[in-house]
């Protein structure tokens, strides 16, 4: 059962425009949120991430908005650049055991000039 | 230390082959961690080791798969009788534990591309 959904799947963007893509959870015992950016070729590099202590997280261009009640989180790309383009998981996991991440399917961005 | 170290970065094998990987954690992590990622799909665990003991595996993680963690540095998965449902990207993550409950980040490998022909 999949317990992160995300969406979109692909997101076109044109440069300097905002990226958003939007995960839900089922899972009410994961308390740390965190966002990963992959490019071709590569294994997953944290970006950003997020305890539910806090509705927001702002690192430089990337924000993570956090709705504890309606179990949601994004993440927001401000300014997008081309270099952004990536695909974008959000993943979920529970603090005090390990770090076992639940990953989303995944978001391709493409960020046209 | 560059961070974790997968080889081989790509391996094309037979069906019904046996084929192992490799994966060099940070050296201060204690935990060790195996995903599986198809085309187009987010990675999914496989399993967990908290130094040398391995701690949870999943029910993707056949009986034809087992990882190891000899002495609690290097991991190796090794999956036998290769199947084509078996090609995917093999992503070896690691991380450390912290005070007061809390991980830190989670840093993965650039993973070991398997092709089952």
């Amino acid at each position: 059962q999949q317990q992160v959904k995300q969406s979109p799947q692909s997101l076109i963007v044109q440069k300097g425009g905002i990226s958003i893509i939007n995960c839900a959870y089922e899972n009410t015992a994961f308390d740390y949120f965190p966002w990963y950016q992959q490019f071709p070729g590569k294994g997953p590099a944290l970006l950003i991430a997020i305890r539910p202590d806090v509705s927001e997280k702002k690192e430089g261009r990337f924000t993570i908005s956090f709705n504890k009640s309606a179990k949601q989180f994004s993440l927001h790309i401000m300014d997008s650049q081309p270099g952004d383009s990536a695909t974008y998981f959000c993943a979920a996991s529970i603090s005090g055991g390990y770090n076992k991440l639940i990953f989303g399917a995944g978001t391709r961005l493409a960020v046209h000039p | 230390d560059t961070g974790v170290s997968q080889n081989p970065r790509h391996k094309i094998t037979k069906r019904g082959q046996n084929v192992t990987f490799r994966c060099d954690p940070i050296s201060e992590h204690n935990r060790l961690y195996w995903y599986r990622q198809t085309l187009g799909q987010g990675p999914e665990f496989l399993t967990y080791f908290q130094n040398e003991a391995q701690l949870e595996k999943s029910r993707l993680l056949s009986d034809r798969f087992s990882a190891e963690r000899p002495k609690g540095s290097f991991s190796t998965l090794e999956i036998q009788r290769t199947e084509q449902g078996d090609s995917a990207m093999y992503l070896c993550a690691s991380s450390s534990y912290r005070d007061r409950g809390y991980n830190t980040e989670a840093f993965f490998g650039q993973g070991t591309r398997l092709t089952v022909v």
